[in-house]
């Protein structure tokens, strides 16, 4: 198994442009996690999914952030127009069902920096 | 409500030398609580679990023992080595809800 698969590693962007992470979660996983880290506030989630309807957005720091889940095998999150403040690493993670006995298994992480 | 307490760092430890993190927690519900590591420029990865009170979780050398009487989860090690440098987060999940995580602990081994 690959594993969680996050694209891209890391994104280097400009203030105000369009930013799109994307998430693969492993097969067979029902919930999907989007996760923000920085030095200042730490793990932070930002929103998650179960079998593709999100079911906590309140970690959502803002109207400019979104995220979707279109199908299964896929999740992206996007931050339009992107702030300086944002730049962080963005951790994906799902977990199998019977949420609770089981861990959660993270991508490796996607770098953003904004300028 | 759900949360987890976890003790700040940086620590700092000649290598073999023995290694606690405390771990404590508030649940609604009867969490599973866990033990995650993250090595510089890498996601988190699970250390060990345990899923009942008493329960003791190990892998690597480390161990953990759920403690439901004093709601505790501490991480413990023998001999730490200049490997085991990372930093080291304590989480719980109540089924069918989120993981929750501590503020993270980073350990420094030094030869």
């Amino acid at each position: 198994d690959a594993g969680v698969i996050q694209s891209p590693r890391h994104e280097v962007t400009e203030m105000g442009q369009e930013v799109t992470l994307r998430c693969k979660p492993i097969s067979g996983h029902d919930y999907l996690f989007w996760y923000r880290q920085t030095m200042m506030r730490g793990l932070e989630l930002l929103i998650y999914f179960n079998n593709n309807v999100p079911i906590d957005d309140s970690g959502m720091p803002e109207d400019r952030f979104s995220a979707k889940m279109p199908n299964a095998s896929f999740s992206t999150l996007k931050i339009q127009p992107s702030e300086p403040r944002d730049s962080a690493v963005y951790f994906c993670a799902s977990s199998p069902p019977r949420l609770g006995d089981t861990e959660a298994f993270f991508g490796q992480g996607t770098r953003l920096t904004v300028v | 409500g759900n949360s987890v307490t976890q003790m700040e760092g940086p620590v700092t430890l000649s290598e073999e030398a023995f290694l606690t993190i405390n771990c404590t927690y508030t649940a609604t519900g009867y969490p599973s609580l866990f033990w995650y590591v993250q090595y510089p420029g890498e996601g988190l990865q699970l250390l060990l679990k345990a899923t009942k009170a008493d329960d003791k979780g190990s892998n690597k050398g480390f161990e953990a023992t759920y403690r439901k009487e004093t709601t505790s989860f501490h991480l413990e090690k023998g001999s730490v080595q200049v490997s085991d440098s990372a930093v080291y987060f304590c989480a719980l999940s109540v089924r069918g809800n989120q993981f929750y995580f501590g503020t993270g602990t980073s350990l420094t081994v030094i030869p």
